[in-house]
């Protein structure tokens, strides 16, 4: 079975641009997840959506938005980019919300650079 | 407040060597989750292991395990008779049960590096 997938692999924008990245999740799950990695650190949240609705916002400034399609695909969006946001994003799926579906996984991630 | 701390940024061994790496975690829940990932220079993370707060019992995967401790909260990871192909870095992950979201709270990650 086909894993999390993400487009594009990698992304260079200049500052105030605003940008698209995408995440397919594996087959049969219905959350997906946001991750912003800022190199040699952890994943940050960003957000979670679950049946199209959003379950989970972390700590990012109202620039960063998403959604969830009925296919379960999402697309996250950063508006007015900053040279701040140059990371590697990461989508995560997940077959629900509920308390015995907690395992996460990954997909190859979308480096973007803001120059 | 949650928190995962990962003390050991770096860790260099040479093969066949083994290696455990930290894991310190912090919540005032009773219900939670850990999580160990790898990730390789590829960028993607590779889910290894979860753990449920209330199942305490320890686990070997071939050449892995996990020794949980509530007591002490640490979820500490050992690789035995390590191997190149685990250079990777490591995160540490916790989710707790009162979040109603899946969010996941990464600690800093420790770099592993097994040198032939």
């Amino acid at each position: 079975d086909a894993g999390v997938t993400q487009s594009p692999t990698h992304l260079i924008k200049t500052r105030g641009q605003q940008v698209t990245l995408r995440c397919s999740p594996i087959s049969g799950h219905k959350s997906v997840s946001w991750y912003q990695q800022v190199l040699g650190q952890g994943p940050q949240f960003i957000f979670q959506y679950y049946e199209k609705e959003e379950r989970g916002r972390g700590n990012f400034p109202d620039r960063f938005s998403a959604r969830q399609f009925p296919n379960y695909s999402s697309e996250l969006n950063v508006n007015a980019l900053l040279l701040g946001d140059s990371a590697l994003y990461l989508c995560a799926s997940s077959w629900g919300e509920g308390v015995g579906q907690e395992t996460q996984y990954f997909g190859p991630g979308t480096r973007l650079l803001v120059l | 407040a949650q928190k995962v701390t990962q003390a050991q940024t770096e860790i260099s061994v040479v093969e066949k060597e083994d290696v455990t790496l930290d894991c310190v975690y912090e919540t005032r829940d009773t219900t939670y989750y850990l999580f160990w990932y790898k990730q390789p220079p590829s960028g993607e993370l590779v889910f290894l292991i979860r753990r449920n707060s209330f199942d305490e019992q320890n686990e070997i995967s071939g050449r892995y395990s996990w020794n949980f401790q509530k007591s002490t909260s640490s979820f500490n990871f050992t690789i035995t008779a390590s191997q190149v192909v685990d250079s990777a870095v490591y995160f540490c992950a916790l989710r707790t049960g009162s979040s109603n979201t899946g969010k996941l709270i990464f600690g800093q990650g420790t770099t592993l590096q097994v040198k032939p």
